[in-house]
């Protein structure tokens, strides 16, 4: 089946530690997305990538890093220096625009939560 | 800063009449958008999108948009309790940039 996966579905970390969030789509889609979510809000862009070994920063790109060597996977780092990282994570992807794209497939998120 | 607004609600609405949901946008370069359903605890799911000016059907649900009002609106009719839930507008820019409003809660009453 086509889809997005990502891992893990919840974790639990201490405050100062980095973590890094999978996102892996088998799609064949070129540009993937990181958003953040906190309760009750709507969803925030953290990065996206358009093509592979490029990627632009979002709205609230502070304290993340991320990297696209492969298609396929568009991991999430969420650093020591992002203040308040507990928040639900929503990776997805798309076709280009140029292709007609622009519509989101999503995977079922990543609940992080810092102690 | 490109900003994409919608009223947080709660919006109630009875079961069988219309919902009617907006949102409008800041970026007069943007050039497709969509309505994402989200359950609570879930991922967002497509239910929408628009390309171009007017009106767009597909089943119970009616997209609009008017890029001259920079206003975008989804249209549920005969709404049904499951229905509820919060629905997410998201905009496409020139660049891939897919910016999402905070979403609007709605509430179908039994």
């Amino acid at each position: 089946d086509g889809g997005i996966t990502q891992s893990p579905k919840y974790l639990f970390r201490k405050e100062g530690q980095n973590v890094t969030l999978s996102c892996e789509q088998n799609l064949n889609h070129d540009a993937m997305y990181w958003y953040r979510q906190d309760p009750g809000q709507g969803l925030r862009l953290i990065y996206y990538s358009q093509i592979v070994n490029d990627f632009q920063k979002g709205d609230i790109a502070e304290g993340y890093s991320v990297s696209r060597e492969k298609k396929e996977s568009f991991p999430l780092t969420v650093t020591s220096a992002q203040k308040n990282p507990t928040a639900f994570y929503l990776c997805a992807s798309s076709r280009s625009a140029w292709e007609g794209g622009g519509e989101l497939f999503f995977g079922e998120g990543s609940r992080l939560t810092v102690l | 800063q490109k900003e994409v607004e919608q009223n947080s609600g709660p919006l109630s609405v009875p079961e069988g009449a219309i919902a009617s949901l907006n949102c409008t946008y800041s970026d007069r370069g943007s050039q497709s958008f969509f309505w994402y359903r989200q359950y609570s605890g879930k991922s967002p799911e497509l239910i929408m999108f628009i390309y171009s000016n007017g009106d767009k059907e597909d089943g119970r649900f009616t997209a609009q948009l008017n890029k001259a009002s920079q206003y975008v609106s989804l249209l549920i009719r005969d709404s049904q309790p499951s229905d509820s839930a919060t629905y997410l507008c998201a905009v496409n820019g020139r660049d891939d940039k897919i910016i999402f409003g905070k979403g609007t809660r709605l509430h179908i009453l039994p």
